[in-house]
């Protein structure tokens, strides 16, 4: 069965500072990846997802994520953080696009001045 | 884009009490609709896979008869918590997968129903 490993529970980052949270799978072939954020009490946001091709992704709100087979990585990135991106953020996969998403535990973004 | 409405967003009840969560695909067709379960500051857990139609598909470990869950229509499936306990509180979150991009993956999530059982 596939699974979603976020290695980071909790990040805290400065206002303006780049960011980086780490995904990793496991599955056997490439799967569908996903990145979603979500506020408190809110539901989920996507914020990008990667089927095939270049493997650099581009999504909303200045996020990017790369995908690396070679490392089953899918690690989501900001080159510069404001303090409205303080959210959880979910690392999410799907074997196929007839499946339901495998979500990651979450990592919690905290935004410091 | 596609959106994904959950009502209501938050419900109070009283233990032993049924409550009753929709979730609508408001400008597209879901034949599948999957229901996921999140506690305070853990990650989301499918529950159940909702087909149009027919029988809901439940994860294992998931009580089918407490989570009583019907796909009447390809635009509305609903999740009824029944003889709730303090326990079922919870965050409940459906998604639900557009016809048009079925080969895609992606879901569209609605915003969730915080229930609050007394």
């Amino acid at each position: 069965a596939q699974s979603v490993t976020q290695p980071d529970i909790h990040i805290t980052v400065s206002e303006g500072a780049s960011l980086e949270l780490r995904c990793n799978y496991s599955y056997g072939a490439t799967p569908y990846l996903f990145w979603y954020v979500q506020s408190p009490g809110q539901g989920l946001q996507l914020l990008l997802k990667y089927f095939s091709g270049d493997t650099l992704v581009q999504g909303i709100k200045g996020f990017e994520a790369e995908f690396k087979r070679s490392q089953s990585s899918f690690n989501l990135r900001k080159p510069s953080v404001h303090w409205s991106d303080a959210a959880e953020y979910f690392c999410a996969v799907a074997p196929s696009g007839n499946t339901p998403l495998v979500f990651g535990k979450g990592t919690r973004l905290s935004v410091i001045a | 884009g596609a959106v994904v409405s959950q009502h209501p967003s938050r419900v109070i009840c009283k233990s032993g009490t049924s409550v009753k969560i929709e979730c609508r695909s408001l400008d597209f067709q879901a034949t599948t609709m999957f229901w996921y379960r999140q506690f305070p500051k853990q990650s989301l857990m499918l529950m159940a896979t909702s087909n149009e139609g027919s029988k809901a598909t439940y994860e294992q470990g998931v009580e089918k008869d407490k989570f009583l869950i019907n796909h009447a229509s390809l635009t509305l499936s609903t999740l009824t918590v029944t003889s709730a306990h303090p326990e079922d509180s919870s965050f409940y979150i459906c998604s639900a997968r557009d016809l048009g991009q079925g080969a895609t993956g992606e879901l569209f999530f609605g915003e969730g129903s915080r229930l609050t059982v007394l």
